[in-house]
């Protein structure tokens, strides 16, 4: 099966808190690419990062920073010093490399709130 | 400006009635996709588009249809066989679908409610 879950649906934080949004994924590739978006009230899903299953390092821009680890199946996405600019759903998403469609399985996305 | 334009913003439907949602790119892409989300979920894949003249069901393909007779306009039809159409609908394209691992860029999406 394919699936991601990100199991917490809401989040709350108070601005200059760090938080980790959780993501965990299911594919029986060996190639697959995971994603995550950003979806701000706006509705418009932003493009935040992809990374390819060959690649586990991790990686930082900003306040942003993602941890892929391959031996739990986990992408998780750390904020620095949240902003209320941070408020958004968050999504995670993987496309396996087998099928060669491009279609990306999204998790069920995580809102952040973070109060000022 | 490139990117990806849909419209309307807002839609209203009556019960029975066909509804067609505008999708078009400036960004020279070849495939594009057209995604579902309910509240609470994440989003469906509903048809996808790798090239002009060439469309393939998603995973709740069941009451739309598609064409795909210009690079750059991807337009879904909302049928009347659609039971339960009331969702927000997001139009994406990515430089090509044979590098799969492509980033996605959306439209701002169309909000449809049937009355």
């Amino acid at each position: 099966a394919q699936k991601v879950t990100q199991a917490q649906t809401e989040i709350s934080v108070v601005e200059k808190e760090d938080v980790t949004l959780d993501c965990v994924y299911e594919t029986r590739d060996t190639t697959y690419y995971l994603f995550w978006y950003k979806q701000p009230p706006s509705g418009e899903l932003v493009f935040l990062i992809r990374r390819n299953s060959f690649d586990e390092q991790n990686e930082i821009s900003g306040r942003y920073s993602w941890n892929f680890q391959k031996s739990t199946s986990s992408f998780n996405f750390t904020i620095t010093a949240s902003q209320v600019v941070d408020s958004a759903v968050y999504f995670c998403a993987l496309i396996p490399g087998s099928g060669n469609t491009g279609k990306l399985i999204f998790g069920q996305g995580t809102t952040l709130q973070v109060k000022p | 400006d490139g990117g990806i334009t849909q419209s309307p913003k807002y839609l209203f439907r009556k019960e029975g009635q066909n509804v067609t949602l505008s999708c078009e790119q400036n960004l020279n892409h070849d495939a594009m996709y057209w995604y579902r989300q309910d509240p609470g979920q994440g989003l469906r894949l509903i048809y996808y588009s790798q090239i002009v003249n060439d469309f393939q069901k998603g995973d709740i393909a069941e009451g739309y249809s598609v064409s795909r007779e210009k690079k750059e306009s991807f337009p879904l039809t909302v049928t009347s066989a659609q039971k339960n159409p009331t969702a927000f609908y997001l139009c994406a394209s990515s430089m090509t679908a044979l590098a799969v691992y492509n980033e996605q860029f959306f439209g701002p999406g169309t909000r449809l409610t049937v009355l």
